[in-house]
C-alpha cells in the first residue's frame, strides 16, 4: 500500500535555532500534502496544507513564518521550524492522499517529534 | 463550523470484553467518515472509510458503523495488541482536509 515516510522521527534542539522535517510519499506521487501538530493525549490539529509548486495554505492562528513549508516535487514536502522555542515542542505528523484521488483518505507519515531545549 | 467529538476519552476493557467506541459528528455535507489506529509516538494508521448512513465495514475485530450523525466503533473480543487511541475524522466541503475528534484510549487487559 502507499507510504509516507518522515525524517528525522526524533531531534532535539537548542532554543532559536531552525529544524527541518522532510514528508516524502514513497509509491505514489502526492501535489497535497498535510502537516499536522499533536500534544500529549490531543488529536491532531491540521497547521497547513502544502501544495506542489505553489505556496502552502495555513490554518487560522499558525505563523507562516514561523513553519516554512516548501512543496518542490511531487514525493517531498518540508516543513521548517525556524527559531524554534520550547514551546514549539511537539509531534509533528504529515501526510498525504493519492494524485487525483480526491476521496479525502489520507496516508500518514510516522511522526517527527521535536524537542526545543 | 464541523464538529467531532468521541467518547468515552479512555476505556479499559479486560481481554474478550466486546464494547464500542463513539465517534458524533455536526458537519455540513459529509464526504467521509474515517477511523484510524494511533500507537504511541506513532503516526495514524488508516483503518476505515464510512461514506453514507447504513454503510458498515468489517476488518478483523473491528466494525465500523454509520449514521446521520454519529460512527461506531465495536470491538469484538478485544486482545492487548488492540491497545491503542482510536481516532475518527470527517471529511467534508471541497479539497482533502480532515477534521479530526480527539479519539478514544483504548487499553485492553490480560
Amino acid at each position: 500500500g502507499a507510504v509516507v515516510s518522515q525524517h528525522p522521527s526524533r531531534v532535539i534542539c537548542k532554543s532559536g535555532t531552525s529544524v527541518k522535517i522532510e514528508c516524502r510519499s514513497l509509491d505514489f506521487q502526492a501535489t497535497t500534502m498535510f502537516w499536522y501538530r499533536q500534544f500529549p493525549k490531543q488529536s491532531l490539529m491540521l497547521m497547513a496544507t502544502s501544495n506542489e509548486g505553489s505556496k502552502a495554505t495555513y490554518e487560522q492562528g499558525v505563523e507562516k513564518d514561523k513553519f516554512l513549508i516548501n512543496h518542490a516535487s511531487l514525493t517531498l514536502s518540508t516543513l521548517t521550524v525556524t527559531s524554534a522555542h520550547p514551546e514549539d515542542s511537539s509531534f509533528y505528523i504529515c501526510s498525504a492522499h493519492l494524485l487525483a484521488a480526491n476521496t479525502g483518505e489520507l496516508f500518514f507519515g510516522e511522526g517527527s517529534r521535536l524537542t526545543v531545549l | 463550523e464541523d464538529q467531532v467529538t468521541q467518547s468515552p476519552e479512555a476505556l479499559r476493557l479486560q481481554e474478550g470484553e466486546s464494547s464500542s467506541l463513539n465517534c458524533s459528528y455536526t458537519v455540513s455535507g459529509l464526504r467521509g467518515l474515517f477511523w484510524y489506529r494511533q500507537d504511541p509516538g506513532k503516526g495514524p494508521e488508516f483503518l476505515f472509510t464510512l461514506y453514507s448512513a447504513g454503510e458498515e465495514k468489517e476488518k478483523e475485530r473491528l466494525k465500523a458503523t454509520l449514521t446521520k450523525k454519529e460512527s461506531f466503533l465495536h470491538i469484538t473480543a478485544p486482545k492487548p495488541e488492540d491497545s491503542a487511541t482510536y481516532l475518527c475524522a470527517v471529511h467534508t466541503g471541497g479539497g482533502n482536509k480532515l477534521t479530526f475528534g480527539t479519539g478514544t484510549q483504548l487499553k485492553v487487559e490480560l
